[in-house]
């Protein structure tokens, strides 16, 4: 049972370009979840979703979208990359909100 | 903006019980408190969680105060690998009806031989 699988787990970009992040769960979980840290920061939601074909906006949405055409997949896409998105990025999923999360092994983004 | 306050750090020596207290006095009556931990630059890991009775399961016990405004993580048995920051987190609904996590800057706890 793989839990929730998140790729790259490290990525340099260059400022404009553009990127996805992976991360797809195999335990049947409706609710998804991503969420970023800066260095020595907690974690702020970006996105969540609660099963295929809902997202909604979390505290820092803005320069990324999200899809969930599958209740597994839930990739999070940088448009235009800024040095401000310099981050751990984390994808989570829950079977309902009311459950603890488990959580992916995270994403090393650096925008240079 | 967290709802909730710890100490950005607390030491604890292996084999003693780590208590690691929270404050979330602005808490409302059917929010719930949650505890994570993350190692190193790991996801964070799922402890437990409560609204207002104690909880107990195989990691720790949550005691939360009858007014609800503070509650306590103890791990019974502090272990060199529960070296980690822990957060307490209170879960808040959102506009689309579910609910969402705020987290804090969480502690530090180092566990010493």
């Amino acid at each position: 049972n793989a839990g929730v699988t998140q790729t790259p787990k490290f990525r340099i970009l260059k400022i404009g370009q553009s990127m996805t992040l992976q991360c797809t769960q195999d335990m049947n979980h409706n609710y998804m979840y991503w969420y970023r840290q800066d260095p020595g920061m907690g974690l702020k939601l970006i996105y969540y979703s609660v099963g295929a074909g809902i997202t909604d906006k979390g505290e820092v949405p803005n320069g990324y979208n999200v899809s969930r055409s599958t209740t597994e997949d839930f990739p999070l896409r940088l448009e235009l990359a800024a040095p401000s998105q310099t981050s751990v990025y984390f994808c989570a999923s829950s079977i309902y909100s009311g459950y603890g999360y488990t959580f992916g092994s995270g994403t090393r983004l650096t925008v240079v | 903006d967290a709802k909730t306050t710890q100490p950005p750090s607390m030491d604890c020596a292996e084999g003693r019980a780590a208590n690691l207290p929270c404050n979330h006095s602005t808490i409302s009556g059917n929010e719930y408190v949650y505890w994570y931990r993350q190692i190193h630059s790991q996801g964070p890991q799922y402890i437990i969680h409560g609204l207002k009775n104690n909880e107990t399961n195989e990691m720790a016990s949550l005691i939360i105060t009858e007014d609800r405004k503070s509650s306590t993580l103890i791990l019974p048995h502090a272990t060199l690998r529960d070296t980690a920051v822990y957060y307490c987190i209170v879960r808040v609904p959102t506009t689309s009806g579910t609910y969402k996590y705020i987290f804090g800057t969480g502690t530090r706890l180092k566990v010493l031989a």
